[in-house]
């Protein structure tokens, strides 16, 4: 079964701060996302990767970046937080998705800015 | 702009009674079409997908869904509810060729038992 993980839980920053949250995956997806996911406005996209070092926008990518250096690690970063940033972050993954493979998602890491 | 619409924010059912969430979407090209279902506590997890032949397609846990081509739609059922059932339902759509899977707003499911 594919495992999707996220390093932490929960996680709480001050304003200004660098941010840099972690997911790994176990079953050797080419594709993996970043969500934030909110109440009342779904899951919405914010970066995604196809391949190693490749990187696209998604639909909300100001304030964040992200990293690929290793097929099964995919960060995002928040390079200075804001309150508007606090939220539940979703990391996913897939095999194949221009066909017929779904997302694998993992916990989530909510992550709190003050 | 592509976009998921789903009718209903918030539903409330006893158990045993019938349950069916909308779901509507635009976007003029060939889609993939899936449901997936956050139960407290636990990770998004799909419930079940359509990518091509029958419209009627059947998920786990008794839950299916219709793709109605027409009506750009794609509605969850269930025929009786269950408490364990109690969850987020989110109906999400990714157009062939693309990488992108844009998820509506999600319906909360709240079962009496």
């Amino acid at each position: 079964d594919v495992k999707v993980t996220q390093s932490s839980r929960y996680l709480v920053k001050r304003t200004g701060e660098k941010v840099f949250l972690e997911c790994v995956q176990d079953m050797d997806h080419e594709n993996m996302f970043w969500y934030r996911q909110d109440p009342g406005l779904g899951l919405r996209l914010i970066y995604f990767s196809y391949d190693v070092k490749m990187k696209e926008k998604g639909d909300i990518p100001e304030g964040y970046s992200v990293s690929r250096e290793k097929k099964e690690r995919f960060s995002l970063i928040l390079e200075s937080a804001s309150t508007n940033q606090t939220s539940m972050y979703l990391c996913a993954s897939s095999l194949r998705q221009l066909l017929d493979s779904p997302l694998h998602f993992g916990n989530g890491t909510r992550l709190t800015v003050t | 702009a592509q976009s998921v619409s789903q009718h209903n924010h918030h539903v409330i059912l006893s158990e045993a009674a019938s349950l069916e969430l909308g779901c509507n979407y635009s976007y003029g090209g060939t889609v993939n079409l899936f449901w997936y279902v956050q139960y407290p506590g636990q990770h998004l997890q799909l419930l079940l997908k359509y990518f091509s032949g029958d419209p009627l397609v059947k998920g786990i846990k008794g839950f299916e869904a219709e793709f109605i081509k027409s009506k750009f739609s794609f509605n969850l059922r269930k025929p009786s509810v269950q408490w364990s059932d109690t969850a987020e339902y989110f109906c999400a759509v990714g157009h062939t060729g693309g990488f992108k899977t844009i998820f509506g707003a999600g319906t909360r499911l709240f079962v009496k038992a």
